[in-house]
């Protein structure tokens, strides 16, 4: 069973903290994404990634920075967290079929 | 347009119901891929199809490429049912999302 943890779970942090959500993959897939859900919306794209070393802009990139240091590993980085940036975050490897993380709840207050 | 359109954006049905959710795409997708969201927030895989039927159960699923949509069947809805729905598809190298179908089943 392909697995995806992602880390934490839940976090609370500050106006103008710095935050990062960790994702690991356990699939060895070269695709790895990162989506952010509001109430009563579906899935927006951030960052995704292609394998090691890259990175790219999905949708809603802005006040987001990403990091891909290995196949199993990609990190989304807020550099200076913003209340507007409450939300649950999902993390997925995908090789063809998508497979997604539990999620993760952010407040920043 | 948008890449996926689906519909309805809400369904509401009483148990042992059947209904269907549709995804519409504009452009040829090479598969399509069906999400249930709990209770909890937890996607959860229902279908990956890359052409043609996919049973589960009282759910069965459909994508027709060519005609460039899929459905989503519910038989017999249960109470445990209940929750959004969503169709992925990729293209371009980016994987694309319905909006979502809120279910509620009533008893």
């Amino acid at each position: 069973e392909a697995a995806v943890t992602q880390s934490p779970r839940n976090k609370v942090a500050v106006t103008g903290g710095k935050v990062t959500l960790s994702c690991n993959q356990t699939n060895n897939h070269n695709n790895m994404y990162w989506y952010r859900q509001d109430t009563g919306h579906g899935l927006r794209l951030i960052h995704y990634s292609y394998g090691a070393g890259s990175t790219e802009k999905g949708d809603i990139p802005d006040g987001y920075k990403a990091s891909r240091p290995s196949q199993e590993n990609f990190s989304l980085i807020l550099e200076l967290a913003t209340p507007s940036q409450t939300s649950v975050y999902f993390c997925a490897s995908e090789a063809g079929q998508l497979y997604f993380g539990e999620g993760s709840k952010l407040t920043v207050l | 347009g948008m890449p996926v359109e689906q519909n309805p954006p809400a369904l509401s049905l009483y148990e042992g119901a059947d209904s269907g959710l549709r995804c519409n795409f504009s452009t040829t997708m090479k598969s399509v891929q069906w999400f249930q969201q709990n209770h909890r927030g937890r996607l959860i895989t229902l279908f990956y199809l890359a052409q043609g039927t996919k049973e589960n159960g009282r759910l069965k699923s459909t994508f027709n490429s060519k005609e460039r949509y899929s459905t989503l069947h519910i038989k017999d809805a249960q109470l445990e049912d209940s929750g959004t729905y969503f169709c992925a598809a990729p293209n371009n190298n980016r994987i694309f999302f319905g909006d979502g179908t809120q279910l509620v089943v009533k008893p």
